[in-house]
């Protein structure tokens, strides 16, 4: 069974830090992974898409990184802020899916000033 | 350029009515796919528009429908309704191809009671 898992559910940190959310999947032969920040009872925004051929995206302040032998992908949130404060979710697109977004459960970050 | 558009933005129904979302993906994408969160979770796949069809289906009863029109927007319709189809509905659109990703709108907050 494909599956998506993010460890911790919830982080709390102080204001500065840099810190690093994990999430890791079933299966090796994904098509792409993405990271979402959702803000409490909004919708997702896109962070970062990782296509299967790719170790690592970088968009700012944010960095993932991919290993599909392991099943693992870490989101790296350098100097964070208050305003990071979110729920971050990793999704994986599997071959042979052809719009099915698996969906982990998320982990809560609160950073404290 | 405008994202992703829900409508409405909240909803309360009773037991057994039956309701229609509506979405219209972001401007030049093709497909739509629709999701479930529950308070919580990470949202879960209900079914894939493309091309007007019905692409793909999560596991989702047939209470659950769709439909895509030919400017791409869809509508997701839930009839006889339950008090555990509360939840927030997002709609995300994308390409067709499996590399692509996925831009989310805000969702839907549908409250049966």
């Amino acid at each position: 069974k494909q599956e998506v898992t993010q460890i911790p559910a919830a982080l709390s940190v102080p204001e500065g830090e840099n810190l690093v959310l994990n999430c890791s999947f079933t299966d090796s032969a994904i098509y792409n992974l993405q990271w979402f920040r959702q803000d409490p009872g909004k919708g997702l925004t896109s962070l970062l898409l990782i296509q299967s051929s790719q170790r690592e995206q970088t968009s700012g302040r944010l960095n993932a990184s991919l290993d599909k032998s392991s099943g693992r992908s870490t989101l790296y949130i350098a100097a964070s802020q208050p305003g990071d404060s979110a729920t971050y979710l990793c999704a994986v697109k599997w071959g042979g899916s052809q719009g099915n977004l698996i969906f982990g459960k998320g982990t809560k970050l609160s950073v404290k000033p | 350029d405008a994202g992703v558009t829900q409508s409405p933005t909240h909803l309360i129904k009773t037991r057994g009515q039956q309701v229609t979302l509506r979405c219209s993906p972001k401007s030049g994408h093709d497909t739509v796919s629709w999701y479930q969160q529950a308070l919580g979770q990470g949202p879960q796949f209900i079914f894939q528009y493309y091309e007007e069809e019905e692409r793909q289906r999560g596991n989702f009863p047939d209470r659950f429908s769709g439909h895509q029109f030919p400017n791409y927007s869809s509508e997701l319709n839930v009839n006889a309704l339950l008090l555990g189809d509360s939840a927030l509905y997002l709609c995300a659109s994308s390409l067709g191809g499996p590399h692509y990703g996925y831009t989310f709108g805000s969702g839907t907050r549908l409250t049966v009671v």
